[in-house]
């Protein structure tokens, strides 16, 4: 079964420093993989996916995510932290077995300090 | 268009009680599916359907029921509530496999629900 790793539930950052949260998926066979947001007392909204053949994907709000296949990896990435990017991210994966399903990491909660 | 529309926002229940939370979708999309999101597990799947009149179990389906008898609709029934059912509960719907497997999914806004 495919499952996705999100190491540290907790990441801090300054605003203007950059950002690195971190996504690995286990599966014999890349799956697709996508990034979600989640502010507030909200629902989850999409900041970027995978695209087969692709290793730089670039998202909104400028985050982008590389996909490294050797590392089975998806980290997002952005330059330049905001204030307003305070949120809990989401790495979620599927596998083309005709399913929609998504599997979800434990997802990470990023602080942005001023 | 509304996407995708969950009520309600906030329901308290107590234990032994039955309730539906609700789902609509307008973008006439065949998949549809129930996650509960609990602190440090990220989201897990409870039912899916792929189209009216079939749905199909997930990761967590013990306590839940779901019945898909059109497009747009996909509630969620609560048998008997338990304490460990206290979650926020997510509907998502996508397109059908035929679009491609990097078709995301749309989340509504979540249902906060306590069982005490």
């Amino acid at each position: 079964a495919q499952s996705v790793t999100q190491l540290g539930s907790h990441v801090s950052v300054s605003e203007g420093a950059l950002v690195l949260l971190r996504c690995n998926y286990s599966s014999s066979v890349p799956p697709y993989l996508f990034w979600y947001v989640q502010y507030p007392n909200q629902g989850l909204q999409l900041l970027l996916k995978y695209t087969t053949g692709a290793t730089l994907v670039k998202g909104i709000n400028g985050f982008e995510a590389e996909f490294k296949k050797s590392e089975t990896s998806f980290h997002l990435t952005k330059p330049s932290a905001h204030m307003s990017d305070a949120a809990e991210y989401f790495c979620a994966s599927r596998t083309d077995t005709g399913r929609r399903a998504l599997t979800f990491g434990s997802g990470t909660r990023l602080q942005v300090q001023p | 268009n509304a996407g995708v529309t969950q009520t309600p926002k906030f329901q308290v229940l107590k234990t032994g009680q039955s309730m539906t939370l609700q789902c609509a979708q307008d973008m006439n999309h065949e998949y549809m599916s129930w996650y509960r999101q609990d602190p440090g597990m990220g989201l897990r799947l409870i039912h899916y359907s792929v189209g009216a009149g079939i749905t199909d179990q997930g990761e967590v389906p013990n306590g839940y029921n779901v019945s898909r008898s059109t497009t747009e609709d996909f509630p969620l029934r609560l048998l008997s509530a338990a304490p460990s059912q206290t979650s926020v509960y997510f509907c998502a719907s996508s397109y059908s496999i035929g679009a491609g497997g990097n078709t995301e999914a749309f989340f509504g806004q979540g249902t906060r629900l306590t069982v005490v």
